[in-house]
């Protein structure tokens, strides 16, 4: 089945120990997001890529990174995590940008914990 | 500024009633909104969307309206069922969004108690 897929499902890092989450898809979509969700908030989208193309939200900030090698990998990069970065780091995909977008197929999310 | 609103993050109903989850929203430019439901350990699934063309969308047992003049939607569910146990967000889109750019509500935790 196509899929978004996240590795690794949990993750705990130290902090400031830098971290690397992980999404893959196979459903060949040329958008790619990266969201984050705090407990009982609103998933936050924090940059996404229409294909190669990247776009950073304004207020996300500087230490996270991120990077699309390919259409079909994209990773989160976080330099120096702090406690307030942990959360829900949701991945999602959708065929085609503009100014609705297209449905957004999200993966089962990485849940980061930083000690 | 939270610009897509849930006020209750929690609804308990019994199966085979309807369940109405609600969704306020403030900014004007928005002209698409979407339902997407989550179970846990899960990503969220799209479930149903709308346009601001309309004031109606339907899909089986799901049935999304939408009240412009109020900047209020609302997710039917009917009958429910204890599969629909799950958290409901609403998002919405606009002209003015680049990338297909959504905006999530915090979330409605749905109970369906047999």
């Amino acid at each position: 089945d196509a899929m978004v897929i996240q590795n690794p499902r949990y993750q705990v890092t130290q902090f400031g120990k830098p971290v690397t989450l992980s999404c893959s898809q196979t459903l060949n979509h040329n958008v790619m997001y990266w969201y984050q969700q705090k407990s009982s908030q609103a998933p936050k989208l924090l940059f996404h890529y229409y294909d190669k193309d990247f776009n950073n939200e304004a207020d996300t900030p500087d230490n996270f990174q991120s990077r699309r090698p390919n259409t079909s990998f994209c990773f989160l990069d976080i330099r120096s995590p702090g406690l307030g970065d942990a959360a829900m780091y949701l991945c999602a995909t959708s065929r085609k940008a503009g100014p609705r977008g297209d449905t957004q197929y999200f993966g089962p999310g990485t849940r980061l914990t930083v000690l | 500024d939270q610009q897509v609103k849930q006020n209750s993050p929690s609804l308990s109903v019994q199966e085979g009633r309807i369940s109405i989850l609600n969704c306020d929203y403030t900014n004007s430019m928005f002209d698409y909104f979407l339902w997407y439901k989550k179970y846990p350990a899960e990503g969220p699934t799209f479930l149903i969307s709308i346009s601001s063309i309309k004031d109606k969308n339907e899909d089986g047992r799901f049935t999304v309206f939408l009240n412009k003049s109020a900047k209020h939607l609302s997710l039917h569910i009917v009958p429910s069922q204890p599969g629909d146990s799950a958290v409901y967000f609403c998002a919405a889109a606009g002209l003015y969004n680049q990338g297909g750019k959504l905006i999530f509500g915090q979330g409605t935790e749905l109970s369906v108690k047999p």
